[in-house]
């Protein structure tokens, strides 16, 4: 199975600030067919489901804002949320979906300093 | 617009069974795979498990594969999770998801609210 770990678990950041996270795949999640990293990343917000931001490691979801942005290659990944607006406040994953079982990060939690 | 309503969740007593439904609209059913993930109290995600556009692959996550089924019926846009010989640890909220796309291996684009299991004597 890949393991997903992410760094830091939660961290606190100043509005208008710029928050960054780290995710690590314990083996390359790069399909060489397609020259594409299969990783996503998604937001959850308190009482609500995930949502989809980021997919292959750096292709914004239709309609996410321009602030987040995707990044990295091979194992290591990073999210980053250019200016942290109050609506950011949730927690944030990493997912490999290149091979199953289909894992998950543990999560950040990003909030307001 | 796409929506995915789960229904089925509830309290159950432990070695007990359930079955989660998800209802799908507002796309062609067949065309995508489909998940589903769970969240424990305040825990993260569980990827649970998946099932091709057409029914015929289906794999497991290690820690219900033996218990649980998945299953769809596209003629009901329907997607199914039968849960058999329930332990407390499956006690979470199961959100069922579709994959962008026909394979398995598909970020998740729409998400359920979710349904409350909770397993407990």
């Amino acid at each position: 199975d890949i393991v997903m770990t992410q760094s830091p678990d939660s961290l606190a950041v100043s509005l208008g600030e710029r928050a960054t996270i780290n995710c690590k795949s314990s083996q390359s999640v790069f399909y060489n067919s397609n020259n594409n990293h299969y990783l996503a990343w998604y937001q959850q917000k308190p009482g609500q489901p995930p949502k989809l931001l980021i997919y292959r490691a750096s292709t914004r979801e239709s309609g996410v804002p321009d602030r987040f942005s995707g990044s990295g290659s091979g194992t290591d990944f990073t999210l980053a949320i250019s200016s942290l607006q109050a609506e950011d406040v949730a927690v944030y994953y990493c997912q490999q979906y290149y091979s199953a079982p289909l894992t998950f990060g543990g999560g950040t939690k990003v909030e307001i300093k | 617009q796409v929506q995915l309503v789960e229904s089925g969740g509830g309290v159950v007593q432990p070695g007990r069974s359930l079955r989660l439904s998800c209802a799908v609209s507002g796309l062609t059913f067949s065309n995508y795979g489909m998940h589903w993930v769970r969240q424990a109290p305040g825990k993260g995600l569980e990827w649970v498990a998946v099932i091709s556009y057409d029914g015929d692959n289906k794999y497991y996550a290690d820690s219900v594969k033996g218990r649980f089924t998945i299953s769809r019926d596209n003629s009901k846009n329907t997607l199914s999770l039968q849960m058999n010989s329930l332990r407390t640890e499956d006690t979470a909220v199961y959100y069922c998801a579709k994959g962008d796309g026909g394979s398995y291996y598909e970020p998740f684009d729409n998400w359920g609210q979710g349904t409350l299991v909770t397993v407990s004597s």
